[in-house]
């Protein structure tokens, strides 16, 4: 699979506990957002999004918050559980382009 | 109904050669985009095929790079010739809508070049 890269950020949670991962964003004219996951040896995989017009949006376990002021994303997950480990990434989207611009992305690791 | 498809998912070059990534979308999708990811760093957007035309390519890093898509189905994307820090990792997604809306990403083609 893939690696991930020797610096990226890591996050370590304990199973069944909350987690949250943050992402700053750069563009203040972004108006849309993503968050993918990405298992090793595996293509990015879609979360969760959320529009500028909402500060939080749930789906299943997950939740979005947005703080447009501050320009930071972040990605909480709930009762987390091994299958969530992976690398996550964030990303945005300005109103008339098509291409997405990616944070970093921070590994998440399930402690059993 | 099948996902995107990227083949080869490895290729290893020496330096100066050439190298072809193939990309296969969702069927329908007129939307393409080529990403990289390369020393670990983030997913970078290279470029955007709106069915067999480019819409975008400002991201590609130079010349060497030459992105095709004849007949607005398959991609490919070729370096010619390949250099060192072409080494990463390329992603394709395609997306049935242009602009904000999900799009869904293949497997990723892991290039080396030594």
């Amino acid at each position: 699979g893939e690696s991930v890269g020797l610096h990226l950020p890591t996050l370590s949670v304990q199973e069944g506990d909350n987690s949250i991962i943050n992402c700053a964003y750069s563009n203040s004219a972004s108006d849309y957002f993503i968050w993918y996951k990405q298992e090793s040896g595996k293509g990015p995989q879609f979360i969760i999004d959320i529009r500028s017009n909402m500060d939080k949006r749930q789906g299943q376990r997950v939740t979005v918050l947005l703080n447009k002021t501050v320009k930071h994303l972040s990605l909480q997950i709930a009762a987390t559980q091994p299958g969530d480990s992976a690398v996550y990434f964030c990303a945005e989207n300005q109103a008339g382009t098509y291409k997405y611009i990616f944070g970093t992305g921070t590994r998440l690791k399930v402690l059993a | 109904e099948a996902g995107v498809t990227q083949f080869p998912s490895h290729s290893v070059i020496e330096k100066g050669q050439t190298v072809t990534l193939r990309c296969d979308p969702i069927s329908g999708h007129d939307n393409l985009y080529w990403y990289r990811r390369v020393m670990g760093k983030e997913i970078k957007f290279l470029l955007h095929f709106v069915k067999e035309s480019k819409q975008d390519e400002s991201g590609m890093p130079n010349n060497r790079f030459l992105a095709e898509r004849t007949g607005g189905t398959y991609s490919t994307l070729k370096v010619q010739p390949a250099e060192l820090e072409d080494s990463g990792v390329y992603f394709c997604a395609s997306s049935l809508l242009g602009g904000a809306g999900e799009q869904y990403f293949g497997p990723g083609t892991r290039l080396t070049v030594t």
